[in-house]
């Protein structure tokens, strides 16, 4: 079956543009993470929805970042006025809650110029 | 001091050799541990899950020890395909939600 996806796969954007990034995990898994990955580093977790419940956020940054899943099944992450800093690769990951097992979409490279 | 930590590498052995990876984390309430491979500009996925009582899957084997907060994976008859980063990763239950925290990675190249 289709597994995560994720769009734009790449996206540049000069300082202080917003930009919005999608997930659209596999059918049916409730459970929705975000992670972010700098070069030459593990991913970084960010934020974590249960179905359309954001229950856990300490992740974020800063108040530039804002992630929402209105319906419980596409998610996006927002950031806001970019800085050069949140350049990294952005993952999505889903998992249905009977696993631990998470699958993860193939990112979106954002490049801040 | 990060909460998993690993040998960033690179680790460079030829074809045939065996190979191992550690890793320490720091939270003594981690309850989940695996391994996650992630090939270069790619998405990490799933190697393996970690248990106490070690286990092994084909040419890997993974153990546990709690009480040196220790996690290791061992690659046997290295393959070039074997060439990647491989993370180590722990789980937090509760209402922590089953976020994953990595360590930084460790790369190995295989080499003919």
């Amino acid at each position: 079956g289709a597994g995560v996806s994720q769009s734009p796969r790449y996206k540049v954007a000069k300082r202080g543009q917003d930009v919005a990034l999608r997930c659209d995990p596999i059918s049916g898994h409730v459970s929705l993470f975000w992670y972010q990955q700098a070069l030459g580093q593990g991913p970084e977790f960010l934020t974590y929805f249960q179905n359309e419940a954001q229950l856990d956020k300490s992740g974020l940054p800063s108040d530039r970042f804002f992630a929402e899943r209105p319906e419980g099944s596409v998610s996006t992450l927002k950031i806001q006025r970019t800085q050069q800093e949140d350049s990294a690769v952005y993952l999505c990951a889903s998992t249905d809650g009977s696993s631990y097992e998470q699958y993860f979409g193939p990112g979106t490279r954002l490049t801040v110029t | 001091r990060k909460e998993v930590e690993q040998d960033p590498g690179p680790f460079n052995v030829p074809e045939g050799a065996t190979v191992a990876f550690n890793c320490t984390y720091s939270n003594s309430a981690s309850q989940s541990f695996f391994w996650y491979r992630q090939d270069c500009r790619k998405e990490p996925k799933l190697l393996m899950s970690v248990y106490s009582s070690g286990n092994e899957d084909g040419r890997f084997t993974a153990q546990l020890n709690r009480a040196s907060q220790y996690i290791s994976l061992l690659i046997r008859d290295s393959k070039l395909s074997d060439s990647a980063t491989y993370l180590c990763v722990v789980n937090l239950l509760g209402n922590q939600g089953g976020k994953l925290i990595f360590g930084q990675g460790t790369e190995l190249s295989v080499k003919p």
